[in-house]
């Protein structure tokens, strides 16, 4: 059964800061791996996602995958105060299931 | 970009009584799924479907049960309430990888 795990639990930081955060999954066959982003009342929507190992860019956002040591994480450039959101990650093994992690809650101070 | 409705958006029962979850999505996804969300947990999966007619069990399906009657169309039914179904329940689809969800059913059960 896979297992997936989120660090930290929440995280304050300032406006124009860099902001990392991590998820650790148990299977190794996983396949897909994605983040999701949902604000405060609203639906998760999708973030961003990868298939291989390394990173993928999109604009201030970059997803980091490391098969190897079942890690991956998402990285937001210069934050801003309406990226305040429960981050979720997932990983899925495939039968498009997707394991979704517990959670960051990210608050960015102006 | 997808849309997938949910209904009722609120809901308050007691326990033992009947709920029905209606969600419908008009993109023609295969694929549907039923969460629920609760503080620490994240989202866990309780049933998703790849057609009409299909159901398969995710993690958490004790004391749910799910029909997709259609495409568009997928159900969850409690049929014995408990307070530990008190929670936020997302409706998504999918066709492949990227889940789109549904606003939600907030469910309270006394």
């Amino acid at each position: 059964q896979q297992k997936v795990q989120q660090s930290p639990e929440s995280l304050i930081v300032p406006e124009g800061a860099m902001t990392s955060l991590n998820c650790t999954f148990s299977d190794s066959a996983s396949q897909y791996f994605a983040w999701y982003r949902q604000h405060s009342g609203k639906a998760p929507k999708a973030l961003m996602s990868i298939f291989s190992n390394g990173e993928k860019e999109e604009g201030r956002f970059t997803i980091h995958l490391n098969k190897a040591s079942l890690h991956f994480s998402l990285h937001i450039r210069d934050s801003q105060p309406s990226d305040s959101a429960l981050y979720l990650c997932a990983a899925s093994s495939g039968s498009w299931q997707l394991i979704f992690g517990s959670g960051t809650q990210l608050t960015v101070m102006p | 970009e997808a849309a997938v409705t949910q209904s009722p958006r609120n809901k308050v029962t007691v326990t033992g009584g009947n709920v029905t979850l209606s969600c419908r999505q008009t993109n023609s996804h295969n694929y549907m799924y039923w969460y629920r969300q609760d503080t620490g947990h994240g989202l866990r999966l309780i049933h998703y479907s790849y057609g009409a007619g299909n159901l398969q069990i995710g993690d958490v399906p004790d004391g749910y049960k799910a029909t997709r009657t259609t495409q568009e169309d997928f159900f969850l039914l409690l049929e014995l309430a408990s307070p530990s179904q008190t929670s936020l329940y997302f409706c998504a689809s999918s066709d492949l990888d990227t889940q789109y969800f549904g606003p939600g059913t907030r469910l309270l059960v006394l």
